[in-house]
């Protein structure tokens, strides 16, 4: 059974940093390009960043330069680092499995983390 | 940057037709897909390739893609399908997600 994991989501200052991690389990993880999707508290899906089977990275311009996605085929785990957050990156951060042979939808999402940025 | 454009909500009887649209810029030429989200829940795929449906995903839902206009369809809607749904597509390596459609059964 393919499952998504997440972990790292809490509450952060203004300015400061945090690491998010999605554990993925029941597929060949690294056959697989990944991606992070956020959703702020009442609004829709916001696109985050991807990265492919190969390590080749894309972000939103929203994030583009403060953030930084990354993987770890040896453990079976995803990751997004993410520097000089904002109050506006507020949200619950989903990591989400794109399947290439349905590309360029994702078959399977984790559960989501929430990231809450105040002071 | 590319956008895309769905109406706020959709209101729809039940076992009646309910169609979401999604505009986009000539988005007939590239792959739309549908997510299905409840409150509380993650995004479920329901529609993706314009037309195909995932396992497990009921034959009343159905999805076309033509010109500007990607439509998901829902034949015989149930009380069950009242939900948020959301376009996507993909454009110069990044993807893009429609604004979202509260489905309202009533």
């Amino acid at each position: 059974e393919v499952q998504l994991l997440e972990s790292g989501g809490g509450l952060v200052p203004p300015g400061g940093a945090l690491r998010l991690s999605c554990a993925a389990s029941g597929f060949t993880f690294s056959s697989y390009d990944m991606r992070w999707v956020r959703q702020a508290p009442g609004k829709g899906l916001e696109w985050v960043s991807s990265i492919s089977r190969g390590g080749s990275t894309y972000y939103a311009d929203s994030v583009k330069g403060r953030f930084a996605i990354s993987r770890d085929n040896s453990k079976n785990t995803l990751y997004l680092q993410m520097n000089s957050l904002r109050a506006e990156d507020t949200a619950i951060y989903y990591c989400a499995r794109l399947n290439e042979v349905i590309s360029p939808a994702s078959d399977y999402w984790g559960q989501g983390t929430l990231v809450t940025v105040s002071s | 940057s590319y956008e895309l454009t769905q109406p706020p909500s959709v209101s729809v009887s039940p076992g009646q037709t309910a169609s979401i649209t999604c505009f986009g810029n000539k988005l007939g030429d590239k792959y739309a897909c549908w997510y299905q989200q409840k409150p509380g829940q993650s995004p479920v795929l329901v529609i993706y390739q314009n037309n195909k449906r995932p396992s497990g995903i009921p034959e009343r839902f159905s999805g076309s893609n033509s010109g500007n206009t990607a439509t998901l369809t829902i034949s015989g809607t149930q009380a069950m399908d009242e939900a948020d749904y959301y376009c996507q597509a993909w454009d110069s390596s990044t993807v893009v997600f429609g604004g979202g459609t509260k489905l309202t059964v009533l």
